[in-house]
């Protein structure tokens, strides 16, 4: 089975740390992705990466940055959180046939 | 633009009854359209996905899913519904905007299965 872990469940952080959330997936897949999932808003795509140092913006790039530098991992990075950025990040890879794997999320909070 | 529709925000079925979560799109070209599942604090599950072939799709839990191209629609089924069911599901198309494979989801559909 596909595994998608998630460094943490549940994160409160205050408005202007930076915040770090990792993903890891044990398939060898080559896509990855981040998404924010808020109430009637389904799930937005931030960045994604389809290669080790490879990114690329997904819908809501902004206040956002990410890292993979082992095809494995891919981490989210916000810079300077904001009350805004409260949310759900879900983190996903995919094979080659599309399929996405999800992992269990983090539940972000930003005070 | 490559995009889905659920146009309920809410499902409510009994259960044993048939359940119904409706999916339309709107793509260029042919379509990759697929339903994930989401419980309760948990990420999203995948359940079908449709490429080419046969319209109705069968997927996991007992789910299956109906292409139909000309009402752009991708409807998940149930013949009879579960307590258990009741979760959060999304449709999604796939986008090949810009070179890249993503997958474009809908806003979701609470279902509610009732004892």
């Amino acid at each position: 089975d596909v595994k998608v872990t998630q460094s943490s469940r549940y994160l409160v952080k205050r408005t202007g740390e930076k915040v770090f959330l990792e993903c890891v997936q044990d398939m060898d897949h080559e896509n990855m992705f981040w998404y924010r999932q808020d109430p009637g808003l389904g799930l937005r795509l931030i960045y994604f990466s389809y290669d080790v140092k490879m990114k690329e913006k997904g819908d809501i790039p902004e206040g956002y940055s990410v890292s993979r530098e082992k095809k494995e991992r891919f981490s989210l990075i916000l810079e300077s959180a904001s009350t805004n950025q409260t949310s759900m990040y879900l983190c996903a890879s995919s094979d080659q046939r599309d399929t996405q794997y999800f992992g269990p999320g983090t539940r972000l909070t930003v005070l | 633009a490559q995009s889905v529709a659920q146009p309920e925000d809410q499902v409510n079925v009994a259960e044993g009854n048939p359940l119904t979560v409706k999916c339309t799109y709107s793509v260029s070209g042919n379509p990759y359209l697929f339903w994930y599942v989401q419980y309760p604090n948990r990420g999203l599950q995948f359940l079908l996905k449709y490429i080419t072939g046969d319209n109705l799709v069968k997927g996991s839990y007992g789910f299956e899913a109906e292409f139909n191209k000309s009402q752009t629609s991708f409807h998940l089924k149930k013949p009879s519904a579960l307590v258990s069911d009741s979760a959060l599901y999304f449709c999604a198309v796939r986008d090949r905007a810009g070179g890249y494979n993503k997958l474009i989801f809908g806003a979701g559909t609470r279902l509610a299965v009732h004892p």
